[in-house]
């Protein structure tokens, strides 16, 4: 079984602080993904990466960095943290750019203060 | 571009009871479609897909099939359980594109 995991499942952090989400794939998928979920928002993109070191920005990167060092690890980084990026934020993975499933981590519920 | 629709919720139901909850697309190229589930508190994780039109996807009695002429993926069981209870989210992929796309999830209730 595809296996995504997540650094922290709650996350409490004060507003200006610099904020690292991990999530690590164990598969050796290609393709990694980042999205925030919100109440009668569903899911949205933040960041993808096709590739080590290779990233792309989805459809609300504001406010948002990635990292792709390694195949297995993405991470997503948040320079100065605010209340408005209070949210879920959920890492997936995927075998096949585009057409194949994406396997989900459990999720980090992030609390900016 | 590429969407999905799905019915709001939420939707509740007794236990026993038949459950539909409509899904329909648009997308330029030919998209594989999927469901997934999410329970409180946790990620989603995929229930069933289907790659191509007339397929249907099948898992734990959920049931959804690939409708081109009516670019439909509605999911379906026969009698829904309290675990159920969940949210439901429909997506697709398109070979053409280079994301995916989920609807705004449906919020499902089983009550005993």
């Amino acid at each position: 079984d595809v296996k995504v995991t997540q650094s922290s499942r709650y996350l409490v952090k004060r507003t200006g602080e610099k904020v690292f989400l991990e999530c690590v794939q164990d598969m050796d998928h290609e393709n990694m993904f980042w999205y925030r979920q919100d109440p009668g928002l569903g899911l949205r993109l933040i960041y993808f990466s096709y590739d080590v070191k290779m990233k792309e920005k989805g459809d609300i990167p504001e406010g948002y960095s990635v990292s792709r060092e390694k195949k297995e690890r993405f991470s997503l980084i948040l320079e100065s943290a605010s209340t408005n990026q209070t949210s879920m934020y959920l890492c997936a993975s995927s075998l096949f750019r585009t057409g194949g499933e994406q396997y989900f981590g459990p999720g980090t519920r992030l609390t900016v203060t | 571009g590429d969407s999905v629709t799905q019915m709001e919720g939420p939707v509740t139901l007794s236990e026993e009871a038949f459950l539909t909850i409509n899904c329909t697309y648009t997308a330029t190229g030919y998209p594989s479609l999927f469901w997934y589930v999410q329970y409180p508190g946790e990620g989603l994780q995929l229930l069933l897909k289907a790659t191509k039109a007339d397929d249907k996807g099948s898992n734990k009695g959920f049931e959804a099939t690939y409708r081109k002429e009516t670019t439909s993926f509605h999911l379906e069981k026969g009698s829904v359980q309290v675990s159920d209870s969940a949210v439901y989210f429909c997506a697709l992929s398109d070979l053409g594109g280079n994301q995916f796309y989920f609807g705004t999830g449906t919020s499902l209730t089983v009550i005993p």
